[in-house]
């Protein structure tokens, strides 16, 4: 059962537009989630995280917005430029696990 | 400073055999954490580490086994290779402390395993 879903496997965004990358979970008990970015042949780097008591962060080009009633997230990138293109993983995490959840990965094409 | 650490960075297998993959970390972190990675699946936890000499199960550990004899070396072992360990292995490692698990996990770059 896959608790964290990225349910877009690819996104194509003109340089300069927004990319918004989307990720939905079902367990409740989720408190903290975090997006990495990872490009080929390297480990996932941290980009942004956000605490279930806030509904926004902001770290200049990325903004992280959290629905915990629809049980959603989405980064926003803006603007979008080429050095963004790259697989985004969610992770969620729920406090006392040790635990993240990670999703299936968005992979983000920003065109030049 | 290197950060986290993996070796080998490529690997080839036949079923059966055994390998032991090596994570190093020099920022002094507590946990430690094995992933795997697999194309449609994400990134799986196969087992953690809160600290030195303690291991925990993720969340599919069989067939894998691992160790952490100093704080910061975590290694993976594959007593007898599968086909379906065919994968990239990456190693993490977090700050732990206060923070518990929920802290920044820093990757290493992986391992791409080849089991024939």
């Amino acid at each position: 059962d896959q608790q964290v879903k990225q349910n877009s496997p690819s996104l194509s965004v003109q340089e300069g537009r927004i990319s918004i990358l989307n990720c939905d979970y079902t367990n409740s008990m989720f408190d903290y989630f975090l997006w990495y970015k990872k490009y080929p042949a390297e480990g996932p780097t941290f980009l942004i995280s956000i605490s279930s008591i806030k509904d926004k962060n902001e770290d200049g080009r990325f903004t992280v917005f959290l629905n915990k009633s629809a049980k959603h997230l989405s980064l926003h990138i803006v603007p979008s430029q080429p050095g963004d293109s790259a697989v985004y993983f969610c992770a969620a995490y729920t406090s006392g696990t040790y635990k993240y959840i990670f999703g299936t990965g968005t992979r983000l094409k920003v065109l030049a | 400073n290197a950060g986290v650490t993996q070796t080998p960075k490529f690997r080839v297998l036949k079923t059966g055999q055994s390998m032991t993959l090596l994570c190093a970390q020099d920022m002094n972190h507590e946990y430690m954490y094995w992933y795997r990675q697999d194309p449609g699946m994400g990134l799986r936890l196969i087992h953690y580490s809160v600290g030195e000499g303690t291991t925990a199960k993720g969340e599919v550990p069989d067939g894998y086994n691992v160790s952490r004899l100093k704080k910061q070396n975590f290694l993976l072992g594959l007593e007898s290779a599968a086909p379906s360990q065919t994968s990239v292995y990456f190693c993490a490692s977090s700050l732990g402390g206060l923070a518990g698990g929920r802290d920044t996990q820093y990757f290493g770059p992986g391992t791409r395993l080849t089991v024939l």
